[in-house]
């Protein structure tokens, strides 16, 4: 099974901080990766797809990087909003598997 | 609009059985394929299984925790995913949401919970 890591398990910023969250792959995973926020007591939201391609509907200060086996997601400048638990997952084959999650809070 | 509305959880004894439903709107739901997710308390979340759309035959796919034990099955007549889970478990506790299987997971549920009883 591919194994997901993800870093820092937790982040603290503040308003207006470019934001990099870091997440690996136990094997190569071409660049099917996606990112989800999840805020307390909420469903996952869907960010990213195939490691770069944006969901419709969501800002554009977020946007992800990487193939193979490292992938990142960055928030270009974070707003109020955007603290909240971020997850990736891989799309590469079964089973799917989830990295554990980077929480973003406040500084 | 697009939406997934689980519904079916409650609490239930270890060994004891209970099936979820997912109803999905807004959409052509027999086009996609559809993913079960559940996230314990205060952990992350966890993949339990997938079922393909009828153009790849309704096949499935299963964590290994679930495999065997939980059975995902869907009718397109009525929008509806399932997730009938047998032999259930303390560990099985859980928020558990339908997703649509497209681009990742693109659409989600707002989740039903499970609670161990005991």
């Amino acid at each position: 099974d591919i194994q997901m890591t993800q870093s820092p398990s937790t982040l603290s910023a503040s308003v207006g901080d470019r934001v990099t969250i870091t997440c690996r792959a136990s094997q190569s995973i071409s660049g099917k990766l996606a990112w989800y926020q999840q805020k307390p007591g909420k469903a996952p939201k869907s960010l990213i797809y195939m490691a770069s391609a944006l969901q419709s509907g969501v800002p554009t200060r977020f946007s992800g990087s990487g193939s193979g086996t490292e992938f990142t997601l960055t928030i270009s400048s974070l707003q109020p909003d955007d603290f909240a638990t971020y997850y990736c997952q891989h799309d590469y084959g079964y089973p799917l598997t989830f990295g554990p999650g980077t929480k973003v809070d406040f500084k | 609009e697009v939406q997934l509305v689980e519904s079916g959880g409650g609490l239930v004894q270890p060994g004891g059985s209970l099936r979820l439903s997912c109803a999905a709107s807004g959409f052509s739901f027999s086009d996609y394929y559809m993913d079960w997710v559940r996230q314990a308390p205060a952990k992350g979340l966890e993949w339990v299984g997938r079922i393909r759309n009828k153009a790849n035959s309704y096949t499935t796919e299963y964590s290994a925790s679930v495999k065997g034990i939980f059975t995902i099955s869907r009718d397109d007549s009525k929008n509806s995913l399932y997730l009938q889970m047998n032999s259930l478990k303390s560990e099985d506790t859980a928020v558990y949401f339908c997703a649509r299987g497209h681009f990742g997971m693109d659409v989600w549920g707002q989740g039903t919970t499970v609670i161990d009883s005991s």
